[in-house]
């Protein structure tokens, strides 16, 4: 079993609201990671967890807050959006930790911040 | 800073013809690796290629580290391998702009 999956699929919010964004594998992989991919654009690394410790923060603002429970779970909470976070936001996995290593990822959450 | 350059940016194909896309990175690269991203967003991973060259049905790669380029070949293209392909590497997983593939009927 090859695959990482994400919850929900879509999810719109307002700026005051405070959401979360799910991510989870079951392939026993040590290093999970968040991206985020606005329209036509490539996709940027946002955190990595290595062995359920945060090892990369992409200096991103504090509005987002991961979490990473487990080894098998990633959370990305949201709280104060605005609507320029408005974007795919991507879960990746891989056996190993970074950086080298093979990636796979979830099918994303499509954001939408009103 | 360190750069991922791919082309072309756009690419438009018969069905069953072949093209080769393009990576360049301005800095040794340890982890190379190339995805096709498809229309709805999935990202797949397609080789895993610091160095040397793979092959995995119609399409094989190349990583050139010393010249610090790599290459994606497709062959006998179909319309379902539209989308966009990035190639991405280094700590920080940085991505190319990619090339947008779009393979006509």
């Amino acid at each position: 079993d090859t695959e990482v999956t994400q919850t929900p699929k879509h999810l719109v919010m307002g700026m005051t609201n405070k959401k979360s964004l799910k991510c989870e594998q079951h392939m026993g992989h040590r290093a999970m990671y968040w991206y985020k991919q606005k329209a036509k654009k490539p996709p940027e690394l946002m955190f990595v967890y290595s062995y359920e410790k945060l090892s990369i923060n992409e200096s991103v603002p504090s509005r987002f807050s991961p979490e990473c429970p487990n080894s098998s779970l990633l959370n990305l909470h949201l709280h104060a959006l605005q609507p320029e976070d408005s974007a795919l936001y991507l879960c990746a996995s891989t056996a190993l930790a970074p950086p080298a290593d093979t990636q796979y990822f979830g099918p994303g959450t499509r954001l939408t911040v009103l | 800073g360190i750069q991922v350059e791919q082309s072309p940016p756009d690419l438009i194909l018969q069905e069953g013809a072949n093209s080769t896309l393009r990576c360049n990175f301005s800095d040794s690269v340890n982890n190379l690796q190339w995805f096709h991203q498809n229309p709805w967003g999935q990202l797949i991973n397609l080789f895993y290629i610091p160095s040397g060259t793979k092959q995995n049905g119609r399409l094989s790669a190349t990583t050139v580290a010393t010249e610090r380029y790599s290459l994606l070949y497709i062959s006998s293209s179909q319309t379902t391998d539209s989308g966009v392909y990035f190639c991405a590497g280094y700590n920080d997983m940085r991505f190319g702009a990619g090339t947008r593939l779009t393979v006509k009927p």
